[in-house]
């Protein structure tokens, strides 16, 4: 049982630089999210997308793109990366609109020196 | 806006010893409460929840109460295990103007470290 599989788990970025970090599932779940994680600051939503083809601004969207061509698949973008996109990265994904469980990813280490 | 605030960590106990990690919460409306757990290289899980007041959530031998009147949903364990060192995370999901499609708001997590 795959779950929610993040690639890749690593990245080194040097400023300026881009790159896609792409989320897949395989529960055929409609919502899915990215997080980043930060010491002391928890989980913080970046964008968000209750379906295929669709994507909507998080908590702190600046500096991100998505998107969702696929139900299965999120992906995030880091169009001209910045030290203060050093971060875990954490894709979810959920079947209940109201509030109910999220299934999380291992997670993807970014640095950007 | 929601919000959680848990209490500051790290927590470091024995084994056997009795846990309580204190969260409240803001949220205009009802929201469903939540604690998830992390641990060392491995994403989030749900550890346990509640949708509405004075529901208690249990597993794993933690359990939370969904207190209204006092905004909060504290996690306790009667004896924990090294086995239970991991970060932390209580989280909410709002239901105010509608849907809240699935989006939580996390507290900053409270990191345990169980000791033989």
């Amino acid at each position: 049982n795959a779950g929610v599989t993040q690639t890749p788990k690593f990245r080194v970025l040097k400023t300026g630089q881009s790159m896609t970090l792409l989320c897949a599932q395989d529960m055929n779940h409609e919502y899915m999210y990215w997080y980043r994680q930060d010491p002391g600051m928890g989980l913080r939503l970046i964008h968000y997308s209750v379906g295929e083809g669709t994507t909507a601004k998080g908590e702190v969207p600046d500096g991100y793109n998505v998107s969702r061509l696929k139900k299965q698949n999120f992906l995030l973008g880091l169009e001209s990366a910045a030290p203060s996109q050093t971060s875990v990265y954490f894709c979810a994904s959920s079947m209940d609109r109201a509030g109910g469980e999220l299934f999380f990813g291992e997670g993807s280490r970014l640095t950007v020196l | 806006g929601d919000s959680v605030t848990q209490m500051e960590g790290p927590v470091t106990l024995s084994e056997e010893a009795f846990l309580t990690i204190n969260c409240t919460y803001t949220a205009t409306g009802y929201p469903s409460l939540f604690w998830y757990v992390q641990y060392p290289g491995e994403g989030l899980q749900l550890l346990l929840k509640a949708t509405k007041a004075d529901d208690k959530g249990s597993n794993k031998g933690f359990e939370a109460t969904y207190r209204k009147e006092t905004t909060s949903f504290h996690l306790e364990k009667g004896s924990v295990q090294v086995s239970d060192s991991a970060v932390y995370f209580c989280a909410l999901s709002g239901h105010a103007g509608g849907t809240s499609y699935g989006k939580l708001t996390f507290g900053q997590g409270t990191i345990l470290t169980v000791h033989p």
